[in-house]
């Protein structure tokens, strides 16, 4: 089944920079989420992109969507400790019975150093 | 409005045992899901349930057996655990599994692990 793949796998920065995660993905999709992950906790939806948008915007994250590249990058601007955490892109998948389902990546594990 | 509750939170358990873990959204939500999480992987999605009294596997569902009980409730059976089962457990939800997938609402999750 297709996947989305986070790239890199680990990501340090200081607080106050920016940090770019990137997902590639396989097959042609309906819409591409990101959720975030905290130590211990379940997903939180972050953001939801649709295969007709390039980009979107929400506070301090910043999604594009290049569908002819089968690609979406994440930034999070001016970051904080409380970003701290596992950033993962989803993408649905049509199952045999013509539903669809996320198919999650592995992750981008986010450190933000004070 | 809780969200997604699940039960236990954590639960040890010896090879051949069996368990059931419950899990509950109040969001008035058609389709639920139950994801594993292993260490330094995403979410593999066990079973789902599109709407209220079906049920269809997901990509990893062997060991496993759900029910919908109601629109409200999804529960996962493990019959006779295997320490390949030791892992999180997430359950989530949406308001369908249309032709534009919506966001899902996620659980706290389980943490089990099979002696």
């Amino acid at each position: 089944s297709q996947q989305g793949e986070e790239d890199p796998q680990a990501l340090s920065i200081q607080e106050g920079e920016n940090a770019t995660m990137n997902c590639s993905y396989k097959t042609s999709i309906n819409n591409l989420q990101w959720y975030r992950q905290n130590s211990g906790r379940g997903l939180v939806h972050l953001i939801l992109i649709r295969s007709n948008e390039r980009e979107k915007h929400s506070g301090r994250l910043r999604v594009t969507l290049d569908t002819s590249k089968k690609s979406s990058s994440l930034l999070i601007t001016a970051s904080r400790a409380a970003d701290t955490a596992s950033y993962f892109c989803a993408t649905a998948e049509y199952t045999q019975g013509g539903s669809e389902k996320l198919v999650f990546g592995k992750g981008t594990k986010l450190t933000v150093n004070p | 409005n809780a969200g997604v509750t699940q039960t236990p939170k954590f639960q040890v358990l010896k090879t051949g045992q069996s368990m059931t873990l419950q899990c509950a959204q109040d969001m008035n939500h058609n389709s639920m899901y139950w994801y594993r999480q292993d260490p330094g992987m995403g979410l593999r999605l066990i079973y789902y349930s599109a709407s209220e009294g079906t049920t269809d596997k997901g990509e990893v569902p062997n060991g496993y057996n759900v029910s919908r009980l109601n629109k409200r409730e999804f529960s996962l059976r493990l019959e006779s655990a295997a320490p390949s089962q030791t892992s999180v457990y997430f359950c989530a939800s949406s308001e369908s599994t249309g032709p534009y997938q919506e966001t899902q609402y996620f659980g706290p999750g389980t943490r089990l692990l099979v002696l």
